[in-house]
């Protein structure tokens, strides 16, 4: 199989700052990651794609200057969510798909609660 | 847009029972599904992909079938166990390689 991890794993931030999570594949180069959202009790939701060197592509309906993409290297993505907000608490999970075959590989996943 | 159902949304099972989780998609137009199983509060395991070229895979307890065509997937356990307690996802890549997940089917086997 293949490895992706995530930092942080849960998160506690207070309303109106900012935080960082990072997704890194670990044992392969992925020129793409993808970013979902799962609020509780419901499914993941894609929210944007993460493309090496080039822009992230946002998913309708998810603010692009509040989710801040940034895929820096084959191996990092990171999703900054930007002046956080209580309704911005969700589970945050990345993944990557590491060869022909698109077998996506997840990371573990970030709590974030914002108060 | 690809809309991916999951029925039932819950299932509650006695220990030692086999069950049939169901899956169907609006776009057949697909690479590849993927089952998954999430515990609560945690990320996501995979369990089964099947290629779009392919109409089965097998895992131990586990047996997932594609009928592309008619846009439907199942997932078979086995002599389930109360360890097999877990929301299990359904999901399929299409175009751009994004995964569209149902909605998961909450299983719970009891002892």
């Amino acid at each position: 199989g293949a490895v992706v991890s995530q930092h942080p794993s849960w998160v506690i931030c207070k309303s109106g700052t900012s935080v960082k999570i990072e997704c890194r594949s670990l044992d392969f180069q992925a020129t793409t990651m993808f970013w979902y959202r799962q609020f509780p009790k419901q499914s993941l939701m894609l929210m944007a794609t993460s493309n090496e060197g080039s822009k992230a592509t946002y998913e309708q309906g998810v603010e692009k200057d509040k989710f801040l993409i940034n895929h820096a290297s084959l191996t990092l993505s990171t999703l900054t969510v930007t002046s956080a907000h209580p309704e911005d608490s969700s589970f945050y999970i990345c993944s990557a798909p590491k060869d022909r075959d698109y077998e996506q590989y997840f990371g573990p996943g970030t709590r974030l609660t914002v108060t | 847009k690809q809309e991916v159902t999951q029925i039932p949304a819950a299932l509650s099972v006695p220990e030692g029972e086999n069950l049939v989780l169901n899956c169907s998609f609006t776009d057949s137009a697909i690479y590849n599904l993927q089952w998954f199983r999430q515990d609560p509060g945690k990320g996501l395991t995979s369990l089964l992909l099947i290629q779009s070229s392919q109409r089965e895979q097998t895992s131990g307890r586990l047996n997932a079938s594609l009928d592309k065509s008619s846009g439907r997937s199942t997932l078979y356990i086995a002599a389930s166990q109360p360890g097999d307690s877990a929301t299990y996802l359904c999901a399929v890549t299409n175009s751009g390689y994004a995964l569209n997940f149902g909605k998961g089917t909450s299983l719970l086997v009891t002892p």
